[in-house]
């Protein structure tokens, strides 16, 4: 069983359009990161949010931390082709593992 | 500054076969991590290092052994190749401490048949 699940698990959508992945769990995490991983390559961080509630912002991506530290979301604004990619989320508890979600593939058709 | 390297990028075993997966970093990172990724589960760890000398489990040990004698390498080793190993490998290494970014190589394809 995976302790992080992302929905939706695929996404195709016009480029223009607005979207957002979810990453739930059932369990507390110190600090929960965003990865975008292209075919072929290793995942790259996006960013890393640590404080219950917070909302970072990266260009058109909106990052949001749950308030009791268990889910997370990614929006995106006015998709771009240069978007596409594999999305995983990654929550970090005590015992210095990263426990990784099951990914959301995402196509922005131009 | 290479960052994180993983040899070889591709590789065939026949079932029972053992090889090793390279991962070196050259950023002087305390910590690094072997996952496997797998179609529609993300990644999941099996080993990690907090430093040299130091390894420990994570999600799916089993049928692999690591050790980290230096700082800079932590390779990966498949004791008895079994097609449930197929899968692209991946290492990764990260500062350590509060520091949470962590730095991924570019993968390893493994295929056992």
């Amino acid at each position: 069983t995976q302790l992080l699940e992302q929905s939706p698990q695929f996404l195709s959508i016009q480029e223009g359009e607005n979207l957002t992945v979810y990453c739930n769990s059932s369990s507390v995490f110190s600090s929960l990161q965003w990865y975008r991983q292209e075919p072929g390559e290793g995942p790259v961080l996006l960013v890393t949010v640590v404080t219950g509630g917070e909302v970072k912002k990266l260009k058109r991506l909106t990052f949001q931390f749950g308030d009791a530290r268990k889910d997370s979301s990614l929006h995106i604004t006015a998709a771009q082709p240069g978007d596409t990619g594999l999305y995983l989320c990654a929550g970090f508890r005590t015992g210095n593992q990263f426990y990784f979600g099951t990914g959301t593939s995402l196509t922005v058709i131009p | 500054n290479a960052g994180v390297t993983q040899t070889p990028k591709f590789q065939v075993l026949k079932t029972g076969q053992s090889m090793t997966l390279q991962c070196a970093q050259d950023m002087n990172h305390e910590y690094m991590s072997w996952y496997r990724q797998d179609p529609g589960m993300g990644l999941r760890l099996i080993h990690y290092s907090v430093g040299a000398g130091i390894t420990d489990q994570g999600e799916v040990p089993n049928g692999y052994n690591v050790s980290r004698s230096t700082t800079e390498d932590f390779p990966l080793r498949l004791l008895s190749a079994a097609p449930s190993q197929t899968s692209v490998y991946f290492c990764a290494s990260r500062r350590g401490g509060t520091s949470y970014e962590q730095y991924f190589g570019p993968g390893t394809r493994l295929t056992v048949t």
